[in-house]
């Protein structure tokens, strides 16, 4: 049972263009929506991340939005950099101390 | 500040052997956290170790165990194995405070199964 489905699998975005990565979640009990990245031979690094009780939260060129009502989150990676090509995966917990539950991941290239 | 050191960086192992993976977890970090990443995939948890203990687990088979040392590092043992346990194995470690709101995570090991 897959608790947190992430969309797209790949996306190819122009330089400088948004690149929006789409979640969404079923369990109710999540408080706890961290974004990471990984780029190939390295491990996933903490991105942004954000808690039900603000509707966006942005950390200079990434921003998370987060609907509540609808159970989804996206992440916005304004003016996107060929050094951003990388995979990201969306996570969810519903405490400190419980496993994050990560969503497949999507693979982002950007292109000059 | 030391990270998260795994090793080793890439194996290839036959079905049905025994494999043993290693974790030196960040400085002044008590927790450790196991995950298989398949290819395409997101990584899925395995089990934690807090003080020596294994302290929450995953849905994955008894012939995934684990180890904590009183420095904090980890193994991860794999027995009988399966053409599918081929994946990225990951390891996080963090304080028992902040648990996954501190997560560092190592670089992983690639593990191929033949």
């Amino acid at each position: 049972q897959q608790q947190v489905k992430q969309s797209p699998q790949s996306l190819i975005v122009q330089k400088g263009g948004i690149s929006i990565i789409n979640c969404a979640y079923e369990n109710t009990a999540f408080d706890y929506f961290p974004w990471y990245q990984q780029f190939p031979g390295k491990g996933p690094a903490l991105l942004i991340a954000i808690r039900p009780d603000v509707s966006e939260k942005k950390e200079g060129r990434f921003t998370i939005s987060f609907n509540k009502s609808a159970k989804q989150f996206s992440l916005h990676i304004m003016d996107s950099q060929p050094g951003d090509s990388a995979t990201y995966f969306c996570a969810a917990t519903n405490s400190g101390n419980t496993p994050l539950v990560f969503g497949k991941g999507t693979r982002l290239s950007v292109i000059a | 500040e030391t990270g998260v050191t795994q090793s080793p960086t890439h194996l290839i192992k036959t079905r049905g052997q025994q494999v043993t993976l290693r974790c030196s977890s960040q400085s002044g970090h008590n927790t450790v956290s196991w995950y298989q990443q398949a290819l395409g995939q997101g990584p899925q948890f395995i089990f934690q170790y807090y003080r020596e203990e294994e302290n929450g687990r995953g849905n994955f088979p008894p012939r995934f165990s684990g180890l904590q040392f009183p420095n904090y590092s980890s193994e991860l043992n794999v027995n009988a194995l399966e053409l599918d346990d081929s994946a990225l194995y990951l390891c996080a470690s963090s304080s028992r405070q902040r648990g996954v709101y501190g997560y560092t995570f190592g670089s992983g090991t690639r593990l191929t199964v033949v």
